[in-house]
């Protein structure tokens, strides 16, 4: 079974600061997905940011960028330029690719509360 | 193209009553899960279907039903219900690579 651990339950930075969020996993799988999720207080869950565990290369989406260490099972968060908005839980989770019988479900981490002070 | 809708979104219960949350997706996937999310914490997976007519159990099943008569529709039974279901329940349908959450439902158990 696969584990997620985010060691941060809360953080804060200042308004257009850089903000990193951590997050560790325990797998004994090769392949598999990594999310980032965003829940603000409407408690809708957003999707920020995916990794494939194939790819070196450290997936980007406009402010936020990951860090993925597969050999270290690392996957941090970092928020750059932060932005009132952002203000939110995360959630780190990880996923298996899917299969006929066992589906694609997510196994997710405790959350990180963000506040972002103006 | 509505994604994935829950009802109702708001629901109190009294201990011992039995309810469906609804969950449909107008996405055509095969995959579809149930979710809870605890207050302070992440969300645990519940029941889960492949296709229509398969569900299995996930991580916390006990206490719920699913079934899958048709692809789009996959609700949530609470049998008797109980205060410790009260948390909020996310249903969610999924490519191969990536879930779709609905808004939710907060369930309160008294």
């Amino acid at each position: 079974a696969q584990t997620v651990t985010q060691s941060q339950p809360e953080m804060s930075v200042q308004e257009a600061e850089t903000v990193t969020l951590s997050c560790t996993y325990d797998t004994s799988e090769s392949n598999y997905y990594l999310f980032w999720y965003k829940q603000p207080p409407s408690r809708q869950m957003i999707l920020v940011i995916r990794q494939e565990a194939y790819k070196q290369q450290n997936a980007t989406e406009n402010r936020f960028s990951v860090n993925f260490q597969k050999a270290a099972k690392s996957f941090s968060l970092k928020i750059s330029d932060s932005q009132l908005g952002d203000t939110a839980m995360y959630f780190c989770a990880f996923m298996k690719p899917p299969n006929n019988n066992a589906g694609n479900m997510l196994t997710f981490g405790g959350g990180t509360r963000l506040m972002v002070k103006p | 193209n509505a994604g994935v809708t829950q009802t109702p979104k708001f629901q109190v219960l009294k201990t011992g009553q039995s309810m469906t949350l609804q969950c449909a997706q107008d996405m055509n996937h095969e995959y579809m899960s149930w979710y809870r999310q605890d207050p302070g914490m992440g969300l645990r997976l519940i029941h889960y279907s492949v296709g229509a007519g398969i569900t299995d159990q996930g991580e916390v099943p006990n206490g719920y039903n699913v079934s899958r008569s048709t692809t789009e529709d996959f609700p949530l039974r609470l049998l008797s219900a109980a205060p410790s279901q009260t948390s909020v329940y996310f249903c969610a349908s999924s490519t191969r690579d990536e879930q779709y959450f609905g808004p939710g439902t907060r369930l309160t158990v008294t």
